[in-house]
């Protein structure tokens, strides 16, 4: 089976650095994704990650450790725009497994 | 460019009924996939096609099926409705089996009364 955990909220204050931590067990693995989504929109694309290490793009950052089932995306120089949930998921078989999201709430 | 369009956006079913739901990746994409997304359960895998073969299927009832045609554009059928059936219905498309990244659709939001 597939057990992805992140947590269910965070609040961070404008121009801050918030860091979205995601663990799996998974029966397979073919990278990890991060996705953006906006109450009432479709998931966006955010990162992908399929070796251990870290890939940064823009103000988006995302850590993977295989050995540890573990991934995190860090949010930096947060904007009011960032308010939204972050889903991680694992890729396997042609197919997502998706943790619950993280609503992230940035505050003025 | 355009994205993977998904039709129609709002749907509103009595239980019992059937309905289906339509997807049309973005052009080059040969894999399409599905998702429920509801507040309790999040998004859950239901199927993928691959050149109109299905390599994937969730755990999902029977009453949920769907097919890929050979433009790539695919189909979800819902058979006697149900009202937990009601939920954000999304698909999302791939170049190939997803390793290019997966581009999601704006959703069909299907509301069972």
């Amino acid at each position: 089976g597939q057990n992805i955990d992140q947590p269910t909220e965070m609040t961070a204050t404008e121009g801050a650095i918030v860091q979205i931590n995601c663990t799996y067990q998974t029966s397979g693995f073919n990278g990890l994704f991060w996705y953006q989504q906006h109450a009432g929109e479709a998931p966006t694309f955010l990162s992908y990650n399929v070796l251990d290490g870290l890939e940064e793009k823009g103000r988006f950052s995302s850590f993977l450790s295989r050995s540890k089932g573990y991934s995190y995306l860090l949010l930096k120089e947060l904007q009011m725009k960032d308010s939204a949930s972050y889903l991680c998921a694992v890729s396997c078989d042609y197919k997502l497994s998706f943790g619950a999201g993280t609503t992230v709430t940035v505050r003025a | 460019k355009a994205g993977v369009t998904q039709t129609p956006r709002y749907l509103i079913k009595t239980r019992g009924q059937q309905v289906t739901l339509s997807c049309s990746p973005i052009s080059g994409h040969r894999s399409v996939s599905w998702y429920q997304q509801t507040p309790g359960q999040g998004l859950q895998f239901l199927f993928e096609y691959f050149s109109e073969t299905q390599r994937n299927k969730g755990n999902f009832p029977g009453r949920f099926s769907g097919r890929q045609f050979s433009n790539s554009r695919s189909e979800m059928n819902v058979s006697t409705l149900e009202l937990g059936d009601s939920a954000l219905y999304l698909c999302a498309s791939s170049l190939t089996s997803g390793y290019a990244g997966y581009t999601f659709g704006s959703g069909t939001r299907l509301t069972v009364v």
